[in-house]
């Protein structure tokens, strides 16, 4: 059974630190996509890969965010100077592009900022 | 950009009770999907509908992508089907935005 993976599962740090959370989509997927889940805002968009180059990252804070994809097998989204408005829940997706609904999600990352 | 509504924000049924969940969207669609967010969080993916009528189980959905709308039936329910159904829509581009969800508690 082909799963999205995502690590660590919990976080907890405190303001200021950096944060990063590591995706690895399935094989053979070649979009990935970064989700932040809040009670206030719901399911946001903040970044997507097509053949690990970066097509949409309009709803990510440039300021203090970046994604990227090393490799096909690792995604990465960083946070740096963390904020307590950053505590939310990120999920991570991978699909087909010929085929939309193939796409899985990841079991999420749980951020919580001091 | 695209609005998505979903009704209603909540429903509690008892168990063995049929319902019908609706998302409602502000423009035309390449893709609609909708999704089960268990109570430990985990988002899984039910139907890829952009039109039509599909059934998977118990569960099925209906697309009337002219009237903008689609609808997600569920039969004889069972509190494994407790959670969150979120509907998510693309227009142009690859943004797949989200409605704010049905919180279902069946009940035993």
């Amino acid at each position: 059974d082909a799963r999205v993976t995502q690590t660590p599962r919990h976080k907890v740090t405190e303001m200021g630190q950096e944060v990063t959370m590591r995706c690895q989509p399935i094989l053979g997927h070649n979009t990935v996509f970064w989700y932040r889940q809040t009670m206030m805002q719901g399911l946001e968009l903040l970044a997507y890969f097509r053949n690990r180059a970066p097509l949409d990252d309009s709803g990510m804070p440039k300021d203090r965010f970046s994604a990227e994809m090393p490799d096909a097998t690792l995604a990465t989204l960083k946070i740096q100077p963390s904020e307590p408005r950053d505590s939310a829940v990120y999920f991570c997706a991978s699909g087909l592009v010929t085929y939309p609904g193939d796409m899985l999600f990841g079991p999420g990352t749980r951020l919580t900022v001091l | 950009g695209i609005q998505v509504e979903q009704s209603p924000p909540d429903l509690i049924l008892q168990e063995g009770a049929n319902s019908t969940l609706r998302c409602n969207f502000s423009d035309s669609v390449n893709n609609l999907q909708w999704f089960h967010q268990n109570p430990w969080g985990q988002l899984i993916n039910l139907f890829y509908i952009p039109s039509g009528t599909k059934q998977n189980g118990r569960l099925s959905a209906t697309t009337v992508a002219t009237e903008r709308y689609s609808l997600l039936y569920i039969s004889s329910s069972q509190t494994t089907d407790s959670g969150v159904y979120f509907c998510g829509v693309k227009a142009a581009g690859n943004k797949l935005t989200f409605g704010g969800g049905t919180r279902v508690l069946v009940k035993p």
